[in-house]
């Protein structure tokens, strides 16, 4: 069995400012991780992606995620926020099947 | 390259009708199939997945029931609606553990 957990349902940041989306996972077996983002009435796209090598993983947009064996985490980070990353992000493992967390509201305030 | 088309994008039906969701994927072969429903607040609820043709797990008991009755083909059905089936739906593909790639989805509203 696997599960993800998101431990913020809603996560408000000043434009220009850092955030940083916590995600935690378990599973009995070895997993890939991915963080995806959903805009409003759209399906997910894959923000980034760790399968294996370098534990700290960069999209093109600015975000990283470090996978943290020992913590069991997959945190989201970014330094500076902007207004467009307004949005949904889901962590997500998978093992046997792709199991996503409840999600995690970016709002990013003017 | 691979698409992955999910429709309709938007039903409205009444209680006690069917439902028929269809997704097909190109551009890969023997894809991992999913269908999500996602509800606000409780993130992706995974419906039913699929590593091959006829091959249909639950993940949760309900009024809904999944086919595939093509490699590349996913269908989505339900005999009678109930106002609880409402939500948004998502298909989805991936290749073994690799990363998942969604469609647009449907957003299903019952009256």
């Amino acid at each position: 069995a696997q599960s993800v957990t998101q431990l913020d349902s809603q996560v408000p940041v000043f434009e220009e400012a850092p955030v940083e989306l916590r995600c935690n996972y378990s599973s009995s077996v070895s997993v890939y991780l991915f963080w995806y983002v959903q805009y409003p009435n759209q399906g997910l796209q894959l923000l980034l992606k760790y399968l294996s090598g370098s534990t700290l993983v960069e999209s093109i947009n600015g975000f990283e995620a470090e996978f943290n064996k020992s913590q069991t985490s997959f945190h989201l980070r970014k330094p500076s926020v902007h207004i467009s990353d307004t949005a949904e992000y889901f962590c997500a493992v998978s093992g046997t099947t792709v199991t996503f967390g409840i999600g995690t509201k970016l709002q990013v305030i003017p | 390259s691979q698409t992955i088309h999910q429709w309709p994008a938007t039903l409205v039906q009444p209680v006690g009708s069917p439902l028929s969701l269809e997704c097909t994927v190109e551009g890969t072969s023997n894809p991992n199939l999913y269908w999500y429903r996602q509800a606000a607040g409780r993130g992706l609820q995974l419906l039913f997945y699929s590593v091959g043709i006829g091959q249909i797990s639950s993940e949760v008991p309900q009024n809904l029931s999944a086919s595939r009755p093509q490699d590349r083909q996913f269908i989505l059905s339900s005999k009678k609606l109930l106002l609880s089936d409402s939500g948004f739906y998502l298909c989805a593909w991936s290749l073994y553990k690799e990363e998942a790639f969604f469609g647009q989805g449907t957003r299903l509203t019952v009256v």
